[in-house]
């Protein structure tokens, strides 16, 4: 399995653009997790969504964060419009059920200039 | 205040000896703790994830303890390698919610 898939692995966009993250979980696993990291803040929980269905999206940080999950193997995190404290790397990670082994992708390293 | 707290904040050995991470939290009602091993540049690795009934869980080299009723976890690692070198995080689960608390990790770095 190749596991859990990103992309772009990096990105470098200007304040106001819209940016789209793209993560491919491993197949047969239910939850979909997105995460944030920054030296600031650590690791942070956005997002996760079982069985394509978004479940808590508290750790959304405002409402120009969005995510979809239009099938068991493809979800998006979107920014619209981006803003500079943004600039962050994000994991998007999968898991078979939520109390189990989470599996994490390489990340995206987004930087909004 | 974080309910997740990591000691130490960073840490250097030297290769072939063991340390302990340590692991505090607040968290309630508890479900389980995960140690996650993260690279620089790379996603976090599952170590361990142990519930409220175990107190110990190894994975090779690396052993997890916990202790519900202190609310106290650690990460040893024994006869260290230098491939060790990473952040340690830990990350306590709420019971009956997938809701997670982060610690903020600790830098081990092994010298030859």
């Amino acid at each position: 399995d190749a596991g859990v898939i990103q992309s772009p692995r990096h990105e470098v966009t200007e304040m106001g653009q819209e940016v789209t993250l793209r993560c491919k979980p491993i197949s047969g696993h239910d939850y979909l997790f997105w995460y944030r990291q920054t030296m600031m803040r650590g690791l942070e929980l956005l997002i996760y969504f079982n069985n394509n269905v978004p479940i808590d999206d508290s750790g959304m940080p405002e409402d120009r964060f969005s995510a979809k999950m239009p099938n068991a193997s493809f979800s998006t995190l979107k920014i619209q419009p981006s803003e500079p404290r943004d600039s962050a790397v994000y994991f998007c990670a999968s898991s078979l059920w939520a109390k189990e082994t989470q599996y994490f992708g390489p990340g995206t390293r987004l930087l909004v200039l | 205040k974080n309910q997740v707290e990591q000691s130490p904040q960073s840490l250097i050995i030297l290769e072939g000896k063991n340390c302990t991470l340590q692991c505090n939290y607040t968290v309630s009602p508890f479900s389980n703790l995960r140690w996650y091993k993260q690279d620089t540049g790379r996603g976090p690795v599952s170590l361990t994830i142990m519930t409220f009934s175990e107190n110990t869980k190894s994975n090779g080299r690396y052993t997890a303890t916990l202790d519900a009723d202190t609310k106290q976890s650690s990460l040893h690692i024994t006869a260290s390698q230098l491939s060790d070198s990473a952040s340690y995080i830990c990350v306590v689960s709420v019971k009956n919610n997938n809701d997670m608390r982060f610690g903020a990790g600790t830098r081990l770095t092994v010298k030859p």
